[in-house]
């Protein structure tokens, strides 16, 4: 999985509680991206980022932040976890400045449960 | 609003057969189309992509066929395995480092 870690794999949690989701590289891509699958859905960008503390809005960013305080790490929080946020969150990175920099790699995802 | 619509929803082929899945896209701003395969349990993997300036591109036994004045794209895949039973998404590249992705096709290669 390219050198991407997210964490946890499998949560289970309870509407209204906050839960932060981790997303870890060692490719010091630039590019940093956090996308929700849910089926017929395909993926659905959430947020994404361009550098450290450089972060916006993706196609469903509703009741999610993120943050990105070092190059290798970047955070999705749900602040007040709804069972409609139930799904696979899926972390992926790219870089920049390459005949390659379009490409994404994906990590092995984090499946979230909310009760 | 979906930008790239993907088709068919699922697939079922013999082994050895063709399987093709289609998307059509709206936006002409779109640069870059690549397809990425899913396993049970994984992550999506970049399988191939094609940019807009060449209409065939072809690795191994897979095919992406690019028409841009239809505005759609396709993914072949020839000689199928059941080892290729997975997950397809085709996607599109926007506005930069973006990609829109299709609702995917559930590929079932029967032995």
């Amino acid at each position: 999985d390219a050198g991407i870690t997210q964490s946890p794999r499998h949560k289970v949690t309870e509407t209204g509680t906050p839960v932060t989701l981790r997303c870890h590289q060692t490719e010091n891509h630039r590019y940093m991206y956090w996308y929700r699958q849910d089926p017929g859905h395909g993926l659905r960008l959430i947020h994404y980022s361009y550098g450290v503390k450089d972060t916006d809005k993706g196609e469903v960013s509703d009741g999610y932040s993120v943050s990105r305080s070092k190059t290798e790490d970047f955070l999705l929080t749900l602040e007040s976890a709804t069972s409609s946020q139930t799904s696979v969150y899926f972390c992926a990175i790219s870089s920049a400045g390459t005949l390659s920099s379009y490409e994404q790699y994906f990590g092995p995802g984090t499946r979230l449960t909310v009760t | 609003q979906q930008q790239v619509k993907q088709s068919p929803q699922s697939l079922i082929v013999q082994k050895g057969g063709i399987s093709i899945i289609n998307c059509a896209y709206e936006n002409t701003a779109f640069d870059y189309f690549p397809w990425y395969q899913q396993f049970p349990g994984k992550g999506p993997a970049l399988l191939i992509a094609i940019r807009p300036d060449v209409s065939e591109k072809k690795e191994g036994r897979f095919t992406i066929s690019f028409n841009k004045s239809a505005k759609q794209f396709s993914l072949h895949i020839m000689d199928s395995q059941p080892g290729d039973s997975a997950t397809y998404f085709c996607a599109a590249n926007n506005a930069g480092n973006m990609l829109t992705f299709g609702g995917g096709t559930r590929l079932m290669v029967k032995p």
